[in-house]
């Protein structure tokens, strides 16, 4: 089973930051958050990941709490082309890669 | 550079038809993964490779699935006979980092629709 919780659908205005949450309460101390997307009709993709600290690349920040039990993924200039599922991933060292259903994330122009 | 490559990219076929799906994976990941993905659902991980080693095959239905990567780089998944459950995307991932812990690169995937 999946070890997060996200909200099965989100709205967000184009232009604006799209902040999509997760709840990963069980979390342990050797285990990553990561975050990948899914675009229709096309393989997930991978954006970040974090194991306490803040972090920030290209294309996303991820926030995660200091008790690590829940993050927040923010995509700060949504476009339409952001339209995707979300999967918020709980991972230790030789886990299994295990996605949830994720959040349906829709950019509205 | 050439990400993850999948073909067929579509398959149509009747009940208890044989199908395969091909897979190449990233230059130089050693780690390859398939993964079946349901309408509506997340990817779930049928099989993982590390080179020519399947190391994680507890989710691979064996009395009709098969893969294999000879040589540690292409692989192929094959479904004998086919049933109408198993109509889904297939999807093909590779890494560099061994383990299943890293970033992923996924292919588009094989669209499977069984009638």
């Amino acid at each position: 089973d999946a070890k997060t919780t996200q909200p099965t659908s989100m709205d967000c205005a184009e232009g604006r930051a799209a902040n999509l949450p997760c709840n990963h309460s069980t979390i342990s101390g050797n285990e990553y958050v990561y975050w990948y997307r899914q675009i229709h009709s096309q393989g997930p993709q991978y954006i970040i990941h974090g194991l306490k600290n803040n972090e920030t690349n290209e294309m996303a920040s991820l926030i995660i709490t200091e008790d690590r039990k829940s993050s927040t993924l923010i995509l700060p200039h949504a476009t339409l082309r952001d339209t995707a599922v979300y999967y918020c991933i709980v991972l230790g060292r030789d886990d299994k890669i295990i996605f949830g259903k994720g959040t349906r994330l829709h950019i509205l122009p | 550079e050439a990400g993850v490559v999948q073909s067929p990219r579509y398959k149509i076929i009747e009940k208890k038809q044989p199908v395969a799906f091909w897979c190449n994976p990233i230059s130089g990941h050693n780690t390859l993964y398939w993964y079946l993905q349901n309408l509506g659902q997340g990817p779930e991980l049928l099989i993982r490779y590390e080179n020519e080693e399947a190391v994680d095959d507890s989710q691979l239905p064996k009395d009709r699935f098969s893969a294999e990567r000879l040589k540690g780089v292409d692989s192929t998944l094959k479904i004998q006979p086919a049933e109408l459950g198993d109509s889904a995307v297939y999807l093909c991932a590779s890494s560099f980092v061994a383990g299943s812990t890293g970033e992923l690169f996924f292919g588009e995937g094989s669209r499977l629709t069984v009638l």
